[in-house]
């Protein structure tokens, strides 16, 4: 696609369930990330994957969050049972090659909601 | 700790006139330093990058300096316009080859 695009755009949960939040990078970048918006706040980075591989899964706040990504295309953010402190905008964004001179591209989120 | 402050109010400015914001670090030694733009319910746009050896940067109407011995970058809007209303995020590089840290942003109103 010509941008970088999220789904679904917004989601309400109820504490406890999973859910689900999906990238589709531009075509032919080699870098993904993720990132967590809170109101107000900055862009707290999560994930970074070069291909399918994920060298830096530092920014993950606990072992409720995992992420995978297949095909150097999609990827999956997975949260199991969702707390009400997860309800944040994620941000995805993808690189050509994941170098620092280069420019993210973000798609528009995933306004997540937990009740 | 590493941080990275910008003006923590929002700018409210006249059409015409120029925004100036501001990116401070501590504990960061960038190589690369990069704004973006962030309008409501949408990621972040960029809009310029500038290396540590470049003391300023242009484009159009924006202008980007950057000064590692103050550990500074100012961010320039000049000739504002009220489509230049947004929030405007300053990046570094995290000091290895792929990661960008982001500030707060800094939330800009333009009245006409």
């Amino acid at each position: 696609g010509a941008g970088v695009s999220q789904s679904p755009s917004n989601k309400v949960t109820e504490k406890g369930k999973d859910v689900e939040l999906r990238c589709d990078p531009i075509s032919g970048h080699t870098a993904l990330y993720w990132y967590r918006q809170r109101l107000g706040q900055g862009l707290e980075f999560l994930i970074y994957f070069q291909g399918n591989s994920a060298p830096d899964k530092s920014g993950l706040p606990s072992d409720r969050f995992s992420a995978e990504r297949t095909g150097e295309s999609v990827s999956t953010l997975t949260i199991q049972r969702t707390q009400q402190e997860d309800s944040a905008v994620y941000l995805c964004a993808s690189s050509l090659q994941g170098m620092a001179n280069e420019k993210l591209f973000f798609g528009s989120g995933t306004q997540l909601s937990v009740l | 700790s590493q941080k990275i402050e910008q003006n923590s109010e929002a700018l409210n400015i006249q059409e015409g006139k120029t925004a100036t914001l501001t990116c401070n670090y501590t504990n960061y030694s960038p190589a690369y330093l990069q704004w973006y733009r962030q309008d409501p319910g949408r990621g972040p746009v960029f809009l310029l990058l500038i290396r540590e050896n470049e003391k300023e940067k242009r484009k159009e109407r924006l202008k980007v300096t950057f000064d590692t011995t103050l550990k500074q970058s100012l961010f320039h809007i000049t000739a504002s316009q009220p489509a230049d209303s947004a929030t405007y995020l300053c990046a570094l590089d995290a000091g290895n080859d792929y990661k960008l840290s982001f500030g707060a942003g800094t939330t800009v109103t333009v009245r006409a």
